[in-house]
């Protein structure tokens, strides 16, 4: 199983720039997350969703976007990039139960620049 | 709130001598708790969870954490440190009751290993 992937692993973009981020996951997950690192932060999340249809935001969510029309699928949008969102982004996903009773999977990371 | 803390940034030992990385908690809630180990250029990967059960938590890898409510704390130990330990690791809280799936993260400790 590929678990959860990402594309791209990296991407540089101008000011201003719009993009998305992809993510798909092949283990039926039905919650998944978009979570930023920034060197000695921690992970920080964006965005997250229970399910197809439904998506909520998290601690940082200004200047993203999100859609959820399948199971799988789960982009990131960034509108007008700005160099604050320079960072390591990553998608997870885990069981229907949700965190407290499994494990996220992580994703090996998208490193945007904004220049 | 939910909040961790990582009391130190970088830990560094020689190999086969112990491991400890240590964690403190805060939570209005009996939380849930998580060790993650990053290694370079990668994505995360559960080591141990938490989950009000047993206070001594075993994980893979040789590592095992301890829940310690009075002292609300959560450290990490492994008895005999190998090379392929060397990553970061972060310590995680769920960020609310029930099966949101919402972690928080501590800032991340950098574990060196020399040989």
């Amino acid at each position: 199983n590929a678990g959860v992937t990402q594309t791209p692993k990296f991407r540089i973009l101008k000011i201003g720039q719009s993009m998305t981020l992809q993510c798909a996951q092949d283990m039926n997950h039905n919650y998944m997350y978009w979570y930023r690192q920034d060197p000695g932060m921690g992970l920080k999340l964006i965005y997250y969703s229970v399910g197809a249809g439904i998506t909520d935001k998290g601690e940082v969510p200004n200047g993203y976007n999100v859609s959820r029309s399948t199971t799988e699928d789960f982009p990131l949008r960034l509108e007008l990039a700005a160099p604050s969102q320079t960072s390591v982004y990553f998608c997870a996903s885990s069981y229907p139960q949700g965190v407290g009773a499994g494990e996220l999977f992580f994703g090996e990371g998208s490193r945007l620049t904004v220049l | 709130a939910q909040s961790v803390t990582q009391l130190d940034s970088h830990v560094s030992v020689s190999e086969g001598t112990p491991v400890l990385l240590r964690c403190n908690y805060s939570s209005s809630y009996s939380p849930s708790l998580f060790w993650y180990v990053q290694h370079p250029n990668k994505g995360l990967q559960l080591l141990l969870k938490y989950t009000s059960a047993a206070t001594l938590v075993k994980g893979i890898n040789g590592f095992e954490a301890e829940f310690k409510k009075s002292e609300t704390s959560f450290h990490l130990t492994k008895p005999s440190a190998h090379m392929s330990d060397a990553a970061e690791y972060f310590c995680v809280v769920s960020a609310s009751a029930g099966n949101t799936g919402k972690l928080i993260f501590g800032q991340g400790t950098t574990l060196q290993v020399k040989p």
